[in-house]
């Protein structure tokens, strides 16, 4: 069974600097895609980042990157230039190329401080 | 607008009793999912659908059950068998291919 990890239960970050969250996955899975979705607390899950298995590049949206090492299983995010609305619950997620089952870890708190 | 609706928001309910939350999408995804988030945690699956009538177990199935009769629909009844039910459950529906999920706005359960 596929599982995704999320060491850090909290981070933190001064605005306009950069912050990076990890996240590891476990499957024996070829195919699949990756994600990061942000819930800031009036709890609607927002996606900020998507990533196809089978792209060696790197995904970009603005101020959000990801370091995807395949090999390593690892799907970190990159925020650059924080801001004040980037403090949010942000979860890792894994979706099967072959059965469509869709999980997530379990979250990390980002805190910005002015 | 295309969207998806859980219904109710908050929903009260006495030990013992089955609860049906409502969740309906008319964005035409095929796959619709649902999952439980408890206070501070993560989303955890409970079922997922790729089709009509056809259905799969997440990872923390027991004591829920769904139906998928129709594609716009995916109702989730948390049994009397469930052991700790009072939680948010979200649905969420997507295509078939790398598209981000669709959420709902959530249901609250509160089973005391």
């Amino acid at each position: 069974a596929q599982t995704v990890t999320q060491s850090q239960p909290e981070m933190s970050v001064q605005e306009a600097e950069t912050v990076t969250l990890s996240c590891t996955y476990d499957t024996s899975e070829s195919d699949y895609y990756l994600f990061w979705y942000k819930q800031p607390p009036s709890r609607q899950m927002i996606l900020v980042i998507r990533q196809e298995a089978y792209k060696q590049q790197n995904a970009t949206e603005n101020r959000f990157s990801v370091n995807f090492q395949k090999a390593a299983k690892s799907f970190s995010l990159k925020i650059s230039d924080s801001q004040l609305g980037d403090a949010a619950m942000y979860f890792c997620a894994y979706r099967s190329a072959y059965t469509d089952k869709l999980i997530f870890g379990t979250g990390t708190r980002l805190q910005v401080f002015p | 607008d295309g969207g998806i609706t859980q219904s109710p928001k908050y929903l009260f309910r006495k030990e013992g009793q089955n609860v049906t939350l409502s969740c309906e999408q008319n964005l035409n995804h095929d796959a619709m999912y649902w999952y439980r988030q408890d206070p501070g945690q993560g989303l955890r699956l409970i079922y997922y659908s790729q089709i009509v009538n056809d259905f799969q177990k997440g990872d923390i199935a027991e004591g829920y059950s769904v139906s998928r009769e129709k594609k716009e629909s995916f109702p989730l009844t948390v049994t009397s068998a469930q052991k700790n039910p009072t939680a948010f459950y979200l649905c969420a529906s997507t295509t078939d291919d790398n598209s981000p999920l669709h959420f709902g706005n959530g249901t609250r359960l509160t089973v005391t």
